[in-house]
Parts: structure tokens; C-alpha cells; sequence
């Protein structure tokens, strides 16, 4: 069972539209991230937070925005969709306790941009 | 900076054979170790982990071994099936490094086990 929620799971958008990405967590956690996954399979942050009101770009320059409102709620939005945009995004949370525990992943967020 | 690097794939296996992906990191502290698995259409799930040295972590039948004198955490299970076809990523974690605490991932390594 998931304790990190993603929605949609799959979304196919027209180019130019304004969308976001949502992503819930009950495990308590204070630390969040947003990941793009390119076909190659590998995992770029683009994303992350520390707390409530806490955000910063990742190593991947993206052209989307995080806010963090509340501890359990990391939404990603893009405010004008580009082909380019086409891409899987996961969201993820970690323990607030040190560097010996990993991260929970969502499930993901399949996104087309057309 | 830390960074991890993984054996090029995809691999490809009958099942029952024996599985192994290499997995080597650079760290400047003392980093915690993780391999992740994931299904096709899925997020990842941790796999296992190891957080100190000559550690061995270990999950439905996989297992990794922190090894601190060749940075490595190589991935192994003695017989695979084909419900072990997945994306394998083995990832870092070194809250005294230059990630201030974020996890650092390798490339991934696509397996596909024939029946």
C-alpha cells in the first residue's frame, strides 16, 4: 500500500495548456522531491523541499514550479506545456532522520504533452 | 562530488541463471547504500540497503554488500525469474557530502529475464 500519492497516473495534454502534477504524503515526512525520467530510464531532480515553505531547483533546470503549502502536499506545475515536457515525473519523500534511510516513491505521473 | 555508476545494460537472462550488476560510487563522507527496483509503469521500491561498511542488505532473495576498500555494492540473486524483469538502480545517500543528503542515482540497468 502507498503511503505517497501521485494524480493523474497518465495525462496527454495539448501543447501551451496549464497543468499540475500532484503528489500527497501521510508518512509526516519534511523532506520532498520531484524527479524527471527520461526514456533512458535515468532519474534527474529537478525539485525538492525541506519543509513547509521550503523549495529549491534540483540538478536539472526545468522550466515547472513547486510550492509547499502544507507538510504533506508537493504539487508540480507547468504553465505552458511543451512537447518538450513529455516525460515521466515522480515524486518522492524521505525520513527526517539522517542519511540511512531512503526515499518512498510514488507511483508516478506519465505525462504527453501533443 | 558523489557520484554512482553502474554496469552498462540492458541485461539479459534465462531464468534460474544467476544475476550480477555492478554497482561502483565516489563519496567524500560515509554514505548509506540502496538498490532500487522498478516494474514497468510503476515508481521505485526500495530493494535493499546497507549503511556502513562490510554491511549486507538483503531482499527476496537479492543481496548487496557494502564493500568500502573497492566502493562497490554489487547487486546479486543466485536464480532469477521472470518477475525479476525490471529497472535496477543503485543509489547513494551521504548526509556529510557534497549532496547535503540527497539521494545520488546511477544510470540504471534495465534486466529482462526470459522463460
Amino acid at each position: 500500500e502507498a503511503d505517497i500519492y501521485q494524480t493523474p497516473r497518465y495525462l496527454v495534454i495539448g501543447t501551451g495548456k496549464k497543468i499540475t502534477l500532484e503528489c500527497s504524503q501521510t508518512m509526516g515526512h519534511d523532506k520532498m522531491y520531484w524527479y524527471q525520467q527520461d526514456p533512458g530510464m535515468e532519474l534527474h531532480l529537478i525539485h525538492y523541499s525541506y519543509g513547509v515553505n521550503s523549495t529549491e531547483k534540483g540538478d536539472l533546470s526545468s522550466e515547472s514550479t513547486v510550492s509547499r503549502i502544507r507538510t504533506e502536499h508537493f504539487p508540480l506545475t507547468l504553465e505552458s506545456a511543451r512537447p518538450s515536457h513529455t516525460s515521466q515525473y515522480l515524486c518522492a519523500s524521505s525520513e527526517n532522520r539522517g542519511s540511512n534511510y531512503g526515499y518512498t516513491f510514488g507511483s508516478g505521473t506519465r505525462l504527453t504533452v501533443v | 562530488g558523489d557520484s554512482v555508476t553502474q554496469m552498462e545494460g540492458p541485461v539479459t537472462l534465462s531464468e534460474e541463471a544467476f544475476l550480477t550488476i555492478n554497482c561502483t560510487y565516489t563519496a567524500t563522507g560515509y554514505p548509506s547504500l540502496f538498490w532500487y527496483v522498478q516494474y514497468p509503469g510503476e515508481g521505485l521500491q526500495l530493494l535493499l540497503k546497507a549503511t556502513k561498511a562490510d554491511d549486507k542488505g538483503s531482499n527476496k532473495g537479492f543481496e548487496a554488500t557494502y564493500r568500502k576498500e573497492t566502493t562497490s555494492f554489487h547487486l546479486e540473486k543466485g536464480s532469477v525469474q521472470v518477475s525479476d524483469s525490471a529497472v535496477y538502480f543503485c543509489a547513494l545517500r551521504d548526509a556529510g557530502g557534497t549532496s547535503y543528503g540527497k539521494l545520488t542515482f546511477g544510470q540504471g540497468t534495465i534486466l529482462t529475464v526470459h522463460p
